[in-house]
């Protein structure tokens, strides 16, 4: 069974930093692995996908990577600012099967605090 | 872009009563729809998927006859909570995926049960 686990568990930084969060995962037969950010008490929003055949991918001041073959990414996240806290979750996709078609396994999250 | 709302947001219940919880694509068709739970400061898990029109698969450890899915049409979902217990008390979110699209889903706002 896929387990997703995420690195730190909190942060907490000041305005300006440049942040890494790290997730891994025990199996790298995936189809794509995701970030999110989730907001308190709210859905979901997606930051990032990676496909399993793409080592990055970029959206303005994020930065995701991917290295399947040691079941490991990586969320930059360059000049940080107060409305960047939240919580990140990363999840992966499996290579589907069956019924369950597109189904995620999430981490637990890094809860992000920037402070101005 | 895509949206999926869920109603009710919030929901407040005695022990005992059952609780339904829908799940709507507004703007697309969803044959697939993703129910999880989570709990604070946790992981979102996977409860069940739902295909339009057949029978939700459920995961290792949910019980059907509690968590009853209906995925009756292609733009709604229901999750119906029978004779919930404070243990219950979680924020449920679900997801869609678009039709013929196998990549991207889509996650509503979430519902926060608290039962009493």
């Amino acid at each position: 069974k896929q387990e997703v686990t995420q690195i730190p568990a909190a942060l907490s930084v000041p305005e300006g930093e440049n942040l890494v969060l790290n997730c891994s995962f025990t199996d790298s037969a995936i189809y794509n692995l995701q970030w999110f950010r989730q907001d308190p008490g709210k859905g979901l929003t997606s930051l990032l996908l990676i496909q399993s055949s793409q080592r990055e991918q970029t959206s303005g001041r994020l930065n995701a990577s991917l290295d399947k073959s040691s079941g490991r990414s990586t969320l930059y996240i360059a000049a940080s600012q107060p409305g960047d806290s939240a919580t990140y979750l990363c999840a992966v996709r499996p290579i589907d099967r069956g019924s369950t078609l597109g189904r995620l396994y999430f981490g637990r999250g890094t809860q992000l605090t920037v402070w101005p | 872009g895509a949206v999926v709302s869920q109603h009710p947001s919030r929901v407040i219940c005695k022990s005992g009563t059952s609780v339904k919880i829908e799940c709507r694509s507004l703007d697309f068709q969803a044959t697939t729809m993703f129910w999880y739970r989570q709990f604070p400061k946790q992981s979102l898990m996977l409860m069940a998927t739902s295909n339009e029109g057949s029978k939700a698969t459920y995961e290792q450890g949910v019980e059907k006859d509690k968590f009853l899915i209906n995925h009756a049409s292609l733009t709604l979902s229901t999750l119906t909570v029978t004779s919930a217990h404070p243990e219950d008390s979680s924020f449920y979110i679900c997801s869609a995926k678009i039709a013929g699209i196998t990549d991207t889903q889509y996650f509503g706002p979430g519902t926060r049960l608290t039962v009493l």
